[in-house]
C-alpha cells in the first residue's frame, strides 16, 4: 500500500517547458523530501521539506509543502535534457526511524 | 569520499540459492536501510536497522535476512532465492534522523531463475 500517491506517473515535455508533479497523502508528515533518480543508480537527495506552506528553490526547481503538511508538488521551469529522471517523493512521520516513497513520476524532456 | 557502496552491482541466481548483499558507508552513520524497487511499486523497506547490533523488519522482510555486525557494515541475506525477489535492491544510511534525507548506494540488480 502505498502511503504517498503521485502524479502523473509518466511526463514526457519538449525542452523549454514547464512541468509539476504532485504529492498526495492522507497522512501528516514531519517532513517531505524530493529525490532524483537516473537509470542505474540509486536516488539522490533534492531538498527537504519541514513546515507546512514552506516554499524552496533550487535554480530551476521550486519544492513546496502544503499548509496541512500531506501533500507537496514540484516545479520545473524551463526544463532541459538534464532533468530527465524518476523523480520521487517520501514522507517521514514524527517519532518514526524511516520514510515512505512513493512509486515515482517518470519525467522525459525532449530535445 | 565513497559515501555508500552496494557489492555486487549485478547477480544472477538460480532459484533455491543462497547470497549474500554487502552494504558499506563511511559516513559514521546510524541509521541503515535495505529497500527493493520494482517497477511502478516504488522503494519498499525491507529491513532496517538503528544502530550496531540492532535490526528492525520493514514492509516486505519475508525471505530475507539482516545483519548489522559493525556500524558502518549492513548485510542483507537471502537464503533461498525465488523468482519474486527479482528486484533493484538499494541500501541507504541517514544519520541521527531520517527527516534530514538518505544517501543511497547504487544499488544491486538481483535476478533469479
Amino acid at each position: 500500500t502505498q502511503l504517498l500517491e503521485q502524479s502523473p506517473q509518466f511526463l514526457s515535455i519538449q525542452e523549454g517547458e514547464n512541468l509539476t508533479v504532485y504529492c498526495n497523502s492522507s497522512s501528516v508528515f514531519s517532513s517531505l523530501q524530493w529525490y532524483r533518480q537516473e537509470p542505474g543508480e540509486g536516488p539522490v537527495l533534492l531538498v527537504t521539506v519541514v513546515t507546512g506552506g514552506e516554499v524552496k528553490k533550487l535554480k530551476r526547481l521550486t519544492f513546496q509543502f502544503g499548509d496541512a503538511r500531506k501533500d507537496s508538488s514540484l516545479h520545473i521551469t524551463a526544463a532541459q535534457p538534464g532533468d530527465t529522471g524518476l523523480y520521487l517523493c517520501a514522507g517521514a512521520y514524527y517519532s518514526d526511524y524511516k520514510l515512505s516513497f512513493g512509486a515515482g513520476t517518470t519525467v522525459t524532456v525532449r530535445a | 569520499n565513497a559515501g555508500v557502496t552496494q557489492t555486487p552491482k549485478f547477480r544472477v541466481l538460480k532459484t533455491g540459492q543462497s547470497m549474500t548483499l554487502l552494504c558499506a558507508q563511511d559516513m559514521n552513520h546510524e541509521y541503515m536501510y535495505w529497500y527493493r524497487q520494482d517497477p511502478g511499486m516504488g522503494l519498499r523497506l525491507i529491513h532496517y536497522s538503528v544502530g550496531e547490533g540492532t535490526t528492525a523488519k520493514g514492509e516486505v522482510p519475508d525471505g530475507y535476512n539482516v545483519s548489522r555486525l559493525k556500524k558502518q557494515n549492513f548485510l542483507l541475506g537471502l537464503e533461498s532465492a525465488a523468482p519474486s525477489q527479482t528486484s533493484v535492491y538499494f541500501c541507504a544510511s541517514s544519520d541521527d534522523s531520517p527527516h534530514y534525507g538518505y544517501t543511497f548506494g547504487s544499488g544491486t540488480r538481483l535476478t533469479v531463475v
